[in-house]
């Protein structure tokens, strides 16, 4: 079966470290985001891609990169850990249809704390 | 900013009765969508309404869509346990590609 996984599930880094968290999904879909998720703001977009070589900021992109060089991968950077970006990171995928919009398959998210 | 807001932001009910929640958003949008998220888990889709229908249902799942409002609700009758989860709405806003906007959900808790 098709999927997304995320990892690693649990992250502890320190402030100023350069973290990567990983996303792969077996769906073959375009369209990949990065959101994380925090009390009292529910899921805020980061980054998203809609293709190879595609990459797009989104609402909260400040100390985040993303590269996507192949239709199965979306790995999310943080340049320089800050306690700010402790949070639970949610990656997801759909299919690109032009004219429709279809549903998001999310991956199980890593919880990532910056110490 | 956030597109969506639901309401309210937490509900209790008993198994059997049926649990109403809602949702405002700002611009036009492509669709609305409805998500479950159990606790320490990711996303799941419930639930996808165009912008030009009015109501649409998947088994105890009615969502309705007002967009001369700019708002839905989700209605999940006969609930049961199993249904405690949060809820969230997500957009796809008109002419924007395919990201989803996601409110700040509900927090649906049903005791037996």
């Amino acid at each position: 079966d098709a999927e997304i996984t995320q990892s690693p599930r649990h992250k502890i880094t320190e402030t100023g470290r350069q973290v990567t968290l990983a996303c792969h999904q077996t769906w073959n879909h375009n369209n990949m985001f990065w959101y994380r998720q925090d009390l009292g703001h529910g899921l805020r977009l980061i980054h998203y891609s809609y293709g190879v070589h595609d990459t797009n900021k989104g609402e909260v992109s400040d100390g985040y990169s993303v590269s996507r060089s192949n239709t199965e991968d979306l790995p999310l950077t943080l340049e320089s850990a800050a306690s700010s970006q402790t949070s639970v990171y949610f990656c997801a995928s759909s299919e690109s249809r032009p004219g429709a919009t279809t549903e998001a398959f999310f991956g199980q998210g890593t919880r990532l704390t910056v110490v | 900013s956030q597109q969506g807001e639901e309401d309210p932001q937490a509900l209790s009910i008993q198994e059997g009765e049926n649990a109403t929640m809602n949702c405002s958003y700002k611009t036009s949008i492509n669709n609305l969508q409805w998500y479950r998220q159990n606790s320490g888990r990711g996303l799941v889709h419930l639930i996808l309404i165009r912008s030009n229908e009015r109501e649409k249902h998947s088994g105890r799942l009615r969502v309705t869509l007002d967009t001369s409002k700019k708002s839905s609700s989700l209605l999940i009758t006969a609930s049961r346990a199993a249904d405690t989860a949060s809820y969230f709405c997500a957009t796809v806003l008109a002419n924007s590609g395919y990201a989803l906007n996601f409110g700040k959900g509900t927090s649906l808790l049903v005791t037996p």
